[in-house]
């Protein structure tokens, strides 16, 4: 029972390098999100999804670009690494039920650090 | 500007005693909130919620506290165990349709449970 499912768990990059996190799920959640979490910030919203073929920003979406073009899958690009894209990303899913007040499910994070 | 805070970074309790984490929020448009739990290099688990309808919400050795006119929650751990030293997450989602699935989190709080 695989969950949420992130790759890679560990990467480092260097300043103006592009990568992509992939988000796996096996939930058939409708709902999913990537959240990053920084040294007493908590957890804050990058970009979110509503569903396949929709995305929406976050409160921190600047540097980022999302896709969700299967149900399962929601990716987050960074366009051009900087040093402060340096953080612990998760990703989340949850069921639409309720108003979508459902409590989310994350994956264990990816550790990225921009030299 | 951070609208659900844990003043509290950490916690320490003995085993056997009661762990009692706070957390206040400022934005009166909040009506469900959550609790995660989480172990180093895990991603968030779901412990419990509370609607904005109830002041209480108990779930075995858990129980969260809302207190509506004073913009607080509180979860009770009775009796805390070894197993209970995570990092604790508040988290409130918003009514109307925009805020649907979307949740802002606190700072998060260390609790450590010592024999």
């Amino acid at each position: 029972n695989a969950g949420v499912t992130q790759t890679p768990k560990f990467r480092v990059l260097k300043t103006g390098q592009s990568m992509t996190l992939l988000c796996a799920q096996d939930m058939n959640h409708e709902y999913m999100y990537w959240y990053r979490q920084d040294p007493g910030m908590g957890l804050r919203l990058i970009h979110y999804s509503v569903g396949e073929g929709t995305t929406a920003k976050g409160e921190v979406p600047d540097g980022y670009n999302v896709s969700r073009l299967k149900k399962q899958n929601f990716l987050l690009g960074l366009e051009s690494a900087a040093p402060s894209q340096t953080s612990v990303y998760f990703c989340a899913s949850s069921w639409i039920w309720d108003r979508g007040k459902q409590p989310q499910h994350f994956g264990d994070g990816t550790r990225l650090s921009i030299l | 500007d951070q609208q659900v805070k844990q003043n509290s970074p950490s916690l320490s309790v003995q085993e056997g005693r009661i762990s009692i984490l706070n957390c206040d929020y400022t934005n009166s448009m909040f009506d469900y909130f959550l609790w995660y739990k989480k172990y180093p290099a895990e991603g968030p688990t779901f412990l419990i919620s509370i609607s904005s309808i109830k002041d209480k919400n108990e779930d075995g050795r858990f129980t969260v506290f809302l207190n509506k006119s004073a913009k607080h929650l509180s979860l009770h751990i009775v009796p805390s165990q070894p197993g209970d030293s995570a990092v604790y997450f508040c988290a409130a989602s918003a009514r109307g349709i925009d805020s649907w699935g979307k949740f802002q989190f606190g700072a998060g709080t260390q609790v450590v449970v010592t024999p």
